[in-house]
């Protein structure tokens, strides 16, 4: 089974507007954490926003932010404003458990901020 | 804070020889790097978790004799891709986390562009 599922292969957004890329994960430990990431054509990866199994607010950095359910073990990310310049891959990881264990990463999902 | 260098950046080589791949990082020590490979449109599979001073632990269906790892010092991991073939052509990347702090998130290197002629 997959533990992070990303359904919207592709997205499209106006300029300014908000848009929200939908992840939903799958684990039986509870301690784990779940990341976003942007992907533009280069092929880099840039961290975008974290959330904790255990924290109690919804991660917020900028124009990012993590609406976290818990229960129904979703993740979605919200972008607000968006600017041209988010166009690009995005991804959905988790890490399971603590200390260094690898990122699992969902499908992504191709955004298309259309001025 | 937190820079891991990958390079090449690209390489493009032919079929049959060798291409090894560096990541460093730079203002950190790095006990642990991932090697991930990712082929065009799809997402970053896990090949292999590096460990400084240890065998490298490889995922199912990755062949260890063909994508070998080094982990010699704790800010350098090494992917050397053997034989390479054609369907090797890829991107790979690595990512060290810094410490082991939940919220420390994970550094990429820039990835690296492999084609196989």
């Amino acid at each position: 089974a997959q533990k992070i599922t990303q359904t919207q292969p592709g997205m499209f957004v106006q300029e300014k507007e908000a848009v929200t890329l939908d992840c939903t994960y799958d684990t039986s430990d509870p301690s784990y954490g779940l990341f976003w990431y942007k992907q533009p054509s280069s092929g880099e990866m840039i961290f975008l926003i974290y959330q904790g199994s255990y924290d109690q607010q919804n991660a917020t950095e900028g124009r990012y932010s993590l609406n976290f359910q818990k229960a129904r073990k979703s993740a979605n990310l919200v972008i607000s404003a968006s600017q041209l310049g988010d166009s690009a891959m995005y991804f959905c990881a988790m890490r399971e458990g603590w200390g260094n264990t690898p990122l699992v990463f969902g499908k992504g999902t191709r955004l298309s901020v259309i001025a | 804070g937190a820079v891991v260098s990958q390079h090449p950046s690209r390489v493009i080589c032919k079929s049959g020889t060798s291409v090894k791949i560096e990541c460093r990082s730079l203002d950190f020590q790095a006990t642990t790097m991932f090697w991930y490979r990712q082929f065009p449109k799809q997402s970053l599979m896990l090949m292999a978790t590096s460990n400084e001073g240890s065998k490298a632990t490889y995922e199912q269906g990755v062949e260890k004799d063909k994508f070998l790892i080094n982990h010699a010092s704790l800010t350098l991991s090494t992917l050397t891709v053997t034989s390479a073939h054609p369907e090797d052509s890829s991107f790979y990347i690595c990512s060290a986390r810094r410490g082991e702090v939940a919220n420390y998130g994970y550094t990429f290197g820039s990835g690296t562009r492999l084609t196989v002629v």
